[in-house]
């Protein structure tokens, strides 16, 4: 069964510093990936995902993660975080065999942006 | 609406009341999915309808957990004898196509005193 590590409970970086997120995710195969945000009182939203091609993927809010297959790791970064990225994130891992098409998350990292 | 919305949004029950939680999923989306988030952790799968058909239900925890779909769009999530360990945010994501993105829901709250 796949699953997700995020060893990175708390993060806190100041505003404009550049951040990264850890993700190691543990399939026999190459899964479908993704990290989502969510904000207080919030539902989750996609940032990123990765199926296939190029490892270095873009997605929203400037941010941006490689797939790092040697590594088992899909780390998110941003260069220069803004105050409005204090929020939970979440990585996720899809089995494209086996294990259907359920999302199974990490235990999320919380990320402070201190002014 | 463009969303996923769910219904309600908190809810408080009594130890060993029933309850219902409501997931309307983006119209057009053919597969739905219901998951569990406890405090400080990260959602967690519960189960998993194609259209009508409950296809994945390995992540309900017990047999007091039950989900419907009937006619292939709004979604119930129903706990029977609802105890303290079942208060969570119960998340309803929606999606078109096999590992595509899945949208999620607000979330519904659930207190069990």
């Amino acid at each position: 069964a796949q699953s997700v590590t995020q060893p990175d409970i708390h993060i806190t970086v100041s505003e404009g510093a550049s951040l990264e997120l850890r993700c190691n995710y543990s399939y026999g195969a190459t899964p479908y990936l993704f990290w989502y945000v969510q904000s207080p009182g919030q539902g989750l939203q996609l940032l990123l995902k990765y199926f296939s091609g190029d490892t270095l993927v873009q997605g929203i809010k400037g941010f941006e993660a490689e797939f790092k297959r040697s590594q088992s790791s899909f780390n998110l970064r941003k260069p220069s975080v803004h105050w409005s990225d204090a929020a939970e994130y979440f990585c996720a891992v899809i089995g494209v065999t086996g294990g259907g098409n359920k999302l199974t998350f990490g235990t999320g990292t919380q990320l402070k942006v201190e002014l | 609406g463009a969303g996923v919305s769910q219904s309600p949004r908190y809810k408080v029950a009594k130890r060993g009341q029933d309850v219902a939680l409501r997931c309307d999923p983006i119209s057009g989306h053919v597969s739905l999915f219901w998951y569990q988030q406890a405090l400080g952790q990260g959602p967690e799968f519960l189960t998993y309808f194609q259209n009508e058909a409950q296809l994945d239900k390995s992540g309900l925890p017990s047999d007091r957990f039950f989900a419907e779909r009937p006619e292939g769009s709004v979604s119930t999530l129903k706990i029977q004898r609802t105890q303290q360990e079942d208060s969570a945010v119960y998340l309803c994501a929606s999606s078109s196509e096999l590992g595509n993105e899945q949208f999620f829901g607000p979330g519904t709250r659930l207190t069990v005193l």
